[in-house]
């Protein structure tokens, strides 16, 4: 699997988009870019995921690149409760295996 | 369709005692993942199975722990001889067999600490 880079912290204010940015310069052809969040305490969460083309669901937007080095996820209207790590994770689907977590990235939502 | 369900959610053992998690997967799914998390760390796979089969144990540690996924029953992560350097919060995953774990679902964990 492709390795990703996060920072390691960001704020937002409530009700604001919140953007967080990933890089994954050495992705493959076949390798998607999925999100996972982590509310302290709780177990990771899936969010979204996608090859190419931007994604959207009821939770986040995931906004990829046209070369695919790089991605952003948008939450749009941050609330409180969105406070959590974040995990960018690349990975080839239609094989089960399981999930490499990096570090992530703290996303901390300011009232 | 219930989620993912771990138990206990808290356990507390002596050194040298035994350590049984339980995790019974979502309805439906076949494929279970056993993680395990240390304080103010980061999330570490320990051990994927199938239904009466270990297909990747890379992530388990090479004494003392072992894991089973029974044709009935749910999986179980096992910690014999306890020590306090196993005190973490024990997450397992279960997928569904025809998306072959595109997405995995996660429990709530089982928080293991040990005096």
């Amino acid at each position: 699997d492709a390795k990703t880079t996060q920072p390691p912290s960001m704020d937002c204010a409530e009700g604001r988009a919140a953007n967080l940015p990933c890089n994954h310069s050495t992705i493959s052809g076949n390798e998607y870019v999925y999100w996972y969040r982590q509310i302290h305490s709780q177990g990771p969460q899936y969010i979204i995921h996608g090859l190419k083309n931007n994604e959207t669901n009821e939770m986040a937007s995931l906004i990829i690149t046209e070369d695919r080095k790089s991605s952003t996820l948008i939450l749009p209207h941050a609330t409180l409760r969105d406070t959590a790590v974040y995990y960018c994770i690349v990975r080839v689907t239609g094989s089960a295996r399981q999930l490499t977590f990096g570090s992530g990235t703290q996303l901390t939502v300011l009232p | 369709n219930a989620g993912v369900m771990q138990n206990p959610r808290h356990l507390v053992r002596r050194r040298g005692q035994e350590a049984r998690l339980r995790c019974s997967p979502m309805k439906g799914h076949s494929h279970v993942y056993w993680y395990r998390q240390l304080p103010e760390e980061g999330l570490k796979f320990m051990v994927y199975l199938q239904k009466e089969n270990i297909i990747d144990e890379s992530g388990m540690p090479k004494e003392r722990f072992s894991a089973e996924f029974p044709k009935e029953g749910p999986s179980i992560l096992r910690i014999q001889q306890v020590v306090r350097g196993d005190s973490a919060a024990y997450f397992c995953a279960s997928s569904p067999p025809d998306r072959r774990g595109e997405k995995l679902f996660f429990g709530s964990g089982t928080q293991l600490s040990v005096l």
